[in-house]
Formats: C-alpha cells, structure tokens, sequence
C-alpha cells in the first residue's frame, strides 16, 4: 500500500544543535500534518500544510511542503531539551486517508 | 480544550479473553479512530469511523472489530486476545470538513497499554 517514508529513525543531538527530520511519499499528496510525541505521551498535533511548496514558522521549528507535494521536513533551530520526542508527520492521500510516517526520535545528548 | 478519554491507561489479559477498549470524545467529532503503536513501526491504523454505525478497515484490522453506537464513543473489540496484540492502543478523533484540508488535526487520547499474557 502507500506509504510515507521518515527518516531518519532517530537522531541524536548536543543541545543547542539543530535538527531535521524529512517525509517522502511516492505519490502526491492532498495536505500533511506534523505531530510531536514526547515521551510517555501522546501524539499531538503541530502544523498542516496544505500548499505545494508552502513554509510554515513556529518560533524555532520550519516546516516545508515539497513543490511537488511528495515530501515534507521538519527542521528546529537550536534545539533545546523541551524539543525531545518523536516528530511523526502524516500525509492525506486522495482517498482522504492520512498514512502516518513511522516517526523520528529526537534524543539530546547532555 | 479537545478531551479524549480512553477507559483504561494500563491492562493485562489473558490469551483467548474478548477485550474492550472504550474510547469517548468530547468535541462532537465526526471522525474516529483506532491505532496501535509499536517501537519502530509508528502508528498503524486499525480501524476508523466517520459516522455513527459506520465503520472502515484501516491497515491492520486481522482480529480486531469496532463499534460506534453513538456519535461520541468509539469502542475497540479483541474478539479473542493473542500475544501478538500486545501493545499501546490510541484512540483519536478529529473533524471532518471536505476539500483538500478534510483531514483535521487528530486528538488523541493518552493511550491504553494493552498486555496479553
């Protein structure tokens, strides 16, 4: 079935460094969503971009919407300790299913 | 603030029992869904409903069934608990509005973490 690949699985940073997950699907998609879990807890919700080539900002944390609509990143600035858990971002396909990326650990090393 | 209420946050089983899993929002969502998350494996759709009485197989739905008797709970069925349905199981709802952006952000509740001995 579709799929949407994230990588990378996980990703180790000092504090301070910056940090970067990305999303590929193999077909267009309709809108994607960004979803931070941290530890323990449950996914909650961040951003949807809905726009081909669309960048969103929320303080430190980029979000980008591939020109194509196949791909989407995540990228934080200067990450900081409240940044640690799993990002997972999730894309609607054109039966209006969200297929879930298989999410990326952010660990920050002290 | 958007609730999610999943009866249970922890729940042993033993193999071959029927488990229930109930999940209740607050926010009169059209939407609901079952997932089970897994290390490495992300979150894999179960089954999900955008109705009352309505229901659709999502990726995994083998040994599991749902209901939807009213608009605002969800329940998640094992007829008949095996190991392999150990995990943690989440529930989540969101609106629906058509068009490009159809899919809302999804609420989730905090999870039960099923074990089946």
């Amino acid at each position: 079935g579709q799929q949407v690949m994230q990588i990378p699985q996980y990703q180790h940073v000092q504090e301070g460094e910056d940090f970067t997950t990305y999303c590929n699907s193999s077909t267009t998609l309709s809108n994607i969503q960004w979803y931070k879990q941290r530890p323990g807890g449950h996914p909650v919700f961040l951003i949807q971009l809905v726009k081909s080539g669309e960048v969103k900002k929320q303080k430190r944390l980029t979000f980008q919407f591939g020109e194509a609509k196949k791909n989407s990143s995540l990228h934080i600035t200067a990450t900081q300790t409240t940044d640690v858990g799993t990002y997972f971002c999730a894309g609607q396909n054109s039966n209006y299913q969200l297929i879930w990326g298989a999410g990326t650990k952010l660990i920050i090393k002290p | 603030d958007v609730k999610v209420t999943q009866s249970s946050r922890y729940l042993v089983k033993r193999t071959g029992e029927k488990v229930f899993l109930e999940c209740v929002q607050d926010m009169d969502h059209e939407n609901m869904f079952w997932y089970r998350q897994d290390p490495g494996l992300g979150l894999r759709l179960i089954y999900f409903s955008y109705d009352v009485k309505m229901k659709e197989k999502g990726d995994i739905p083998e040994g599991y069934s749902v209901s939807r008797e009213k608009k605002e709970r969800f329940s998640l069925i094992l007829e008949s608990a095996s190991t392999n349905q150990t995990s943690m199981y989440l529930c989540a709802s969101s609106f629906w509005t058509g068009g490009e952006g159809s899919n809302q952000p999804q609420h989730f509740g905090d999870g039960t973490r099923l074990s089946i001995l």
